[in-house]
């Protein structure tokens, strides 16, 4: 069974920098092919895909805040890390992070995501 | 950037008739799309990927079709679980992959 979590700071500061860790099981991001995505959704709107880990370690950030965005995996604890520079309230939003496997790139896994809201 | 949208942003359904969700490709993206089903709280869930075919788990009443630009996501006879928001997603040109704004499909 596969199964992610996301954790973090559920308020941050404007200009700080936002932390968040996705934790999962059920699967191994060495295997070929696995990925983890980080992807968040503002109150009441869509969703937007942020930045994207793989087995072989490549990354990929949206190229609107590619500038802003570091991902990193710990294979050893089934860990994905998203870091987030210079937060503004409009990236108050739910985080979510999610697999993809395969041939494809669908996100056939989510965590239950987590609010983190951007305030003074 | 592929730009995905979907139409209507709200459906009006009574429980056991059908409703139909369309999405159109800013280009052409073959069949590589996918339908998610999000309930309020909730983390979106797969229905539909290479825009026909049903994820694990998902009922027979979902079903989707399309190619090329023009996609859609049919869900008959409506249940009361099937009340929610879909989105559409392509994955045929990244980064970044890119959904559709939702539709909501309430009850009449």
């Amino acid at each position: 069974q596969v199964t992610l979590k996301e954790s973090g700071p559920a308020l941050v500061k404007p200009t700080q920098t936002l932390t968040l860790t996705c934790t999962f099981s059920g699967f191994s991001l060495s295997t070929y092919r696995m990925r983890v995505s980080w992807i968040r959704q503002p109150p009441n709107q869509t969703l937007e895909w942020l930045a994207r880990i793989d087995w072989d370690n490549d990354q990929f950030y949206s190229p609107s805040l590619r500038d802003r965005l570091t991902i990193s995996k710990d294979t050893s604890k089934n860990q994905v890390v998203l870091i987030m520079t210079n937060m503004d309230p409009e990236d108050t939003a739910t985080y979510f992070c999610a697999r993809s496997g395969g041939p494809w790139n669908y996100f056939d896994s989510w965590g239950p995501g987590m609010l983190v809201t951007v305030s003074s | 950037e592929i730009t995905m949208t979907q139409s209507p942003a709200t459906l009006s359904v009574s429980p056991g008739q059908s409703a139909t969700v369309s999405c159109r490709a800013s280009q052409s993206i073959g069949t590589n799309l996918a339908w998610y089903q999000q309930k309020p709280g909730q983390a979106p869930r797969v229905l539909i990927y290479g825009a026909s075919t049903r994820a694990t788990g998902v009922p027979v009443r979902f079903s989707g079709s399309g190619y090329g630009r023009d996609f859609s996501l049919t869900i008959s006879s409506l249940q009361s679980e099937d009340f929610a928001v879909y989105f559409c997603q392509q994955y045929n040109d990244w980064p970044p992959w890119t959904f559709g704004r939702g539709t909501k499909v309430e009850m009449k």
